[in-house]
């Protein structure tokens, strides 16, 4: 069964740079059937895309946060990653990482709260 | 940018039928998709291409997707099935979530 853990800093200062790395277990990451993502959700609130990976390394990103993300794989250890920067308060949120198969996302991962500080 | 509207709250009554409605511009010319997530925890889809389900999800989930108005509806709702539920679809260039709907049972 296929299983997605991201993993990181909980609390990463304003201006600074917010990384997480998702595991990906029971399956493989280098698949032409599939592509990578992440998706936050602020405390009580809505979800919303940040983009999208390949194995290949191809990506799409959010357009509205485009100029902070930088995403990458690494297939050797079934690995993908996200960073943003600089980060604002506005950045708090859970993390999730997800598998995504044409139009939707069929598994995620449990999520990991990432707190700005100021 | 594209949106998806969805009503903020629905009420029903166990064993009636829910149904929770996504708006979006010619939503119908796109797939929607639908996922529930319980608080403390991560979404799962439980509707994909407008009306497919996933392995695993009852059969009392159903989604249909026509004009402007996607539709998930739940028959004979159980207690279980209290949770916020999410729209989504993609616009060609971004995936797009509505607001979500929080369904309460009672």
């Amino acid at each position: 069964q296929l299983q997605l853990q991201e993993s990181g800093p909980g609390l990463v200062k304003a201006s600074e740079t917010l990384s997480l790395t998702c595991t990906v277990s029971g399956g493989s990451i280098s698949s032409n059937s599939y592509y990578w993502g992440w998706i936050r959700q602020p405390p009580g609130k809505g979800l919303e895309w940040i983009g999208r990976i390949y194995y290949s390394g191809s990506t799409y990103y959010n357009p509205s946060l485009k100029s902070r993300v930088t995403m990458s794989v690494d297939t050797s250890k079934n690995q993908f990653s996200l960073k943003l920067s600089p980060v604002t308060a506005a950045h708090t949120a859970v993390y999730y990482c997800v598998r995504g198969q044409g139009n939707y996302f069929d598994n995620w991962g449990q999520g990991t709260l990432v707190t700005v500080s100021s | 940018s594209y949106e998806l509207i969805q009503p903020p709250s629905v009420s029903v009554s166990p064993g009636q039928t829910a149904s929770i409605t996504c708006s979006g511009d010619k939503l119908g010319d796109k797939y929607a998709c639908w996922y529930k997530q319980k608080p403390g925890q991560s979404p799962v889809l439980v509707i994909y291409q407008d009306n497919q389900r996933p392995s695993g999800i009852p059969e009392r989930f159903s989604g249909s997707n026509s004009g402007n108005t996607a539709t998930l509806t739940i028959s004979g709702t159980q207690a279980m099935d209290e949770a916020d539920y999410y729209c989504q679809a993609w616009d060609g260039t971004t995936v797009v979530f509505g607001g979500g709907t929080k369904l309460t049972v009672l």
